[in-house]
């Protein structure tokens, strides 16, 4: 039973440290999606990859969060310096055709 | 950005009864999703809706898409408590692009 994994499923860390999540999408899977979520906001999309090119990243703030996938089974989602803001779930999801298969999310904590 | 409400933001009720919640939206969809999520895991594609009027039925859930393409409900019946999860309703386009979610109904069925 394919799935996307994700690592660390928690992370609590302190302001201004770095944070790197990682994904690995089902294989075969070419669009890669990381979304946050938030009690106030709900879901959210802030970076999409197609065949590991970057397609749209308008959602990440862009002096602190990167993206990038080096490879067609790995994604990364970096952040740093992180904020107390920045404490969400991050959620992977992969597609193919008109679905996405959500990973199990990172809880992100930043004190 | 083409929002989405949903209705109700919370709802418990107790097993074996019916309910229904709503996602709704001034602009057209192309097509609609709906997802449940459980504590701790990624939302789960439940169905698709495509066409104004359509109607899906899977197992006790029942979902319809509105005429016009605007609005659609899910329809739970006799509910049971492994029914309890946020339910999200997600616009998508054509092909495999980033979803647009609602806030979610959190649903608590109590045994």
């Amino acid at each position: 039973d394919a799935r996307v994994t994700q690592t660390p499923r928690d992370k609590v860390t302190e302001m201004g440290q770095e944070v790197t999540m990682r994904c690995q999408p089902i294989l075969g899977h070419n669009t890669v999606f990381w979304y946050r979520q938030t009690m106030m906001q709900g879901l959210e999309l802030l970076a999409y990859f197609r065949n590991r090119a970057p397609l749209d990243d308008s959602g990440m703030p862009k002096d602190r969060f990167s993206a990038e996938m080096p490879d067609a089974t790995l994604a990364t989602l970096k952040i740093q310096p992180s904020e107390p803001r920045d404490s969400a779930v991050y959620f992977c999801a992969s597609g193919l055709g008109n679905t996405q298969y959500f990973g199990p999310g990172t809880r992100l904590t930043v004190l | 950005t083409q929002l989405l409400e949903q209705s109700p933001q919370f709802l418990s009720i107790q097993e074996g009864e019916n309910l229904t919640v709503y996602c709704n939206s001034s602009s057209v969809f192309s097509s609609l999703q709906w997802y449940r999520q459980e504590p701790g895991e990624g939302p789960v594609l439940l169905v698709t809706v495509v066409t104004g009027g359509e109607v899906k039925k899977l197992k006790r859930l029942t979902f319809q898409f509105g005429d016009a393409r605007k609005d659609s409900s899910l329809h739970i019946t006799a509910a049971q408590p492994g029914d309890t999860g946020l339910y999200l309703c997600a616009r998508t386009n054509s092909g495999n692009t980033p979803l647009v979610f609602g806030k979610g109904t959190r649903l608590s069925v109590i045994a």
